[in-house]
């Protein structure tokens, strides 16, 4: 079964301080797809990245940077510097194929809902 | 994204009445998702569609929930008779299609369902 946890509920922290969030994710096969997805109080879902099981490559954009390693089945998402508009609540999913290739779902964690102070 | 025009935006039905979810995807997208998401929680996997098909509805509660993406026109996500615990978000994702590689899907806004 494909299964993925946020185990931080919730995080607080003041502007400016670098905030990582983890995502453990469980799944058998051995082609997929991670993400991570923002979602602000207004309530709509922000794409904020995609990587695929065989690029174990880490990510920077900007403040944001991801840590994909596969041997602790791990996704975890920094934000370096944050700002009160990170504020939001970050879902981590997993997409995994669905009936003989024939397409794909998505799998969410509970998500991780973060606070920046001023 | 904004492409992917989810209506309406807020919803407030009365027990027992019926509420209807639209989602139009983004152009050249032909494979429409539905999740829920309950307050508080995370997105629950509802039911995967292509035109006219409906390709996985596990997620789908088995009564009153019905999905359906027709040849034309957005995808439909019918409850009827609803009750209290229907009350959450619903979002319509959309993707081009499957190669079995790299696919990325895009969300609408969502629907805000309230039942009172």
């Amino acid at each position: 079964a494909q299964k993925v946890t946020q185990a931080q509920t919730e995080i607080s922290v003041v502007e400016k301080e670098d905030v990582t969030l983890d995502c453990v994710y469980e799944t058998r096969d051995t082609t997929y797809y991670l993400f991570w997805y923002k979602q602000p109080p207004s309530g709509e879902l922000v794409f904020l990245i995609r990587r695929n099981s065989f690029d174990e490559q880490n990510e920077i954009s900007g403040r944001y940077s991801w840590n994909f390693q596969k041997s602790t089945s791990s996704f975890n998402f920094t934000i370096t510097a944050s700002q009160v508009v990170d504020s939001a609540v970050y879902f981590c999913a997993l997409s995994v194929i669905i009936r003989d290739n024939y397409g794909q779902n998505f799998v969410f964690g509970p998500g991780t809902r973060l606070s920046v102070l001023p | 994204n904004a492409g992917v025009m989810q209506n309406p935006r807020h919803l407030v039905r009365r027990r027992g009445q019926e509420a209807r979810l639209r989602c139009s995807p983004m152009k050249g997208h032909s494979h429409v998702y539905w999740y829920r998401q309950l307050p508080e929680e995370g997105l629950k996997f509802m039911v995967y569609l292509q035109k006219e098909n409906i390709i996985d509805e596990s997620g789908m509660p088995k009564e009153r929930f019905s999905a359906e993406f027709p040849k034309e026109g957005p995808s439909i996500l019918r409850i009827q008779q609803v009750v209290r615990g229907d009350s959450a978000a619903y979002f319509c994702a959309s993707s081009p299609g499957w190669d079995g590689g790299d696919t990325e899907a895009f969300f609408g806004q969502g629907t805000r369902l309230t039942v009172v």
